[in-house]
């Protein structure tokens, strides 16, 4: 089973900063790596697919990046919004897994 | 617009049986991938299940030889029939469609399974 592990826990950021949150995987998944939001009481929701591509209705700010192991998920300029759990998760093989998730919250 | 909509879930007995449903509309059901996906109260995500759109099914071993996924397409409707039931199970269950580059593309509101005596 391929173990993500996601840093940090929790990322304490002000609207309008830059956040960068890491997903390294305990072997390579090549590209096949997704990112999703989650909000209190709501379902996740795809923002970032195959490393590096918008899911549909994701704002420009959202960028992702990384192969292999190693994985970035940035916002470049925070809104409101954007105050959330995140999980990166691989399909690159059985079993899909997720990482632990980082918390973006507000400082 | 695509809806995923869950239900079946409530408190069950260690031991128990419950089948969840999910009634999807908005997209070509028979076409798509589905799957279930599971959160136990304050945790992260765990995946649980994937059925193909021919029935080709696979489970996480947490669950295998204990819970089943079926659909019925003339109904637009995913199943997750779970036998055995023990307390780790006790979770926020979603049912999520897989789009073409096989990620969880839409989630359905999720149904709560609770497993306590």
């Amino acid at each position: 089973e391929i173990v993500l592990t996601q840093s940090p826990a929790t990322l304490s950021l002000s609207p309008g900063e830059r956040a960068t949150l890491s997903c390294r995987a305990s072997q390579s998944v090549s590209s096949y790596l997704a990112w999703y939001q989650q909000k209190p009481g709501q379902a996740p929701r795809l923002v970032i697919y195959d490393a590096s591509d918008r899911a549909t209705g994701i704002p420009a700010r959202f960028s992702g990046s990384g192969s292999g192991t190693d994985f970035t998920l940035t916002i470049s300029s925070l809104e409101p919004e954007d105050f959330a759990v995140y999980y990166c998760h691989q399909r690159s093989n059985w079993p899909f897994t997720f990482g632990p998730g980082t918390k973006v919250d507000i400082k | 617009e695509v809806q995923l909509l869950e239900s079946g879930g409530g408190l069950v007995q260690p031991g128990g049986s419950l089948r969840l449903s999910c009634a999807a509309s908005g997209f070509t059901f028979s076409s798509y991938a589905m799957s279930w996906v599971r959160q136990a109260p304050g945790k992260g995500l765990e995946w649980v299940s994937v059925i193909s759109g021919t029935d080709s099914t696979n489970y996480a071993d947490s669950v295998k030889g204990r819970f089943t996924v079926s659909r019925d397409n003339s109904k637009n409707t995913l199943y997750l029939q779970m036998n055995s039931l023990r307390a780790e199970d006790t979770a926020m269950y979603y049912c999520a469609s897989i789009g073409g580059a096989t990620y969880f593309d839409d989630w359905g509101q999720g149904t709560l399974v609770t497993v306590s005596s």
